[in-house]
């Protein structure tokens, strides 16, 4: 069965510095999706950043990026330049692409606070 | 702007209620999810639906049944509510196919059960 770790439960950093919050998998297969999800206060999750495994390219959204080791099974987010409204919870999150639909599996999550 | 709606942002039941949460999207979407998220757990997977009036079981289904009559409706059901399944819910979305650009969530309900 395929797992997802995040090993931070929390992190702290000042106003326009840079993070990098930690993601391990485990999986068997060889072509899946990656994702970062943030939840503000306001609960909405939203995503962050998605890598599909078969792209060496690691993705990039604005000050968000990703370092996606497949051999080391390793998916970090790297905020930089770091905003009072990063201040959330961020999920990891993992999906076969074995078959149409399969439903994500979510990390436990790192609460990341944001101080100015 | 699309979406998916949960009928209720905050609920509290009694103890042995039969409880309806309700999530409507208006994507056109085949997939739908129901997660439950609590402190130190992240999300588990209670059921999803690939289409109309197929469901099938997550991690953790015990107490709950789902029912989904129509494409943009997933209901999730607590049969009996019991103080352990006070919790956040969060009701997602995706397209499906296997290019998978992940989900859209609703903002969630927070139930209590007392």
């Amino acid at each position: 069965a395929q797992t997802v770790t995040q090993s931070q439960p929390e992190m702290s950093v000042q106003e326009a510095e840079t993070v990098t919050l930690s993601c391990t998998y485990d999986t068997s297969e060889n072509n899946y999706y990656l994702f970062w999800y943030k939840q503000p206060p306001s609960r909405q999750m939203i995503l962050v950043i998605r890598q599909e495994a078969y792209k060496q390219q690691n993705a990039t959204e604005n000050r968000f990026s990703v370092n996606f080791q497949k051999a080391a099974k390793s998916f970090s987010l790297k905020i930089s330049d770091s905003q009072l409204g990063d201040t959330a919870m961020y999920f990891c999150a993992f999906m076969g692409a074995s078959q149409a639909g399969t439903a994500l599996i979510f990390g436990k999550g790192t609460t990341l606070s944001v101080s100015s | 702007d699309v979406k998916v709606t949960q009928s209720s942002r905050y609920l509290v039941k009694r103890t042995g209620e039969k409880v309806f949460l309700e999530c409507v999207q208006d994507m056109d979407h085949e997939n739908m999810f129901w997660y439950r998220q609590d402190p130190g757990l992240g999300l588990r997977l209670i059921y999803f639906s690939y289409d109309v009036k197929m469901k099938e079981k997550g991690d953790i289904p015990e107490g709950y049944s789902v029912s989904r009559e129509k494409k943009e409706r997933f209901s999730l059901i607590l049969e009996s509510a019991s103080t352990n399944q006070t919790s956040m819910y969060l009701c997602a979305s995706s397209l499906g196919g296997v290019a998978n650009y992940g989900y859209t969530f609703g903002s969630g309900t927070r139930l209590t059960v007392v």
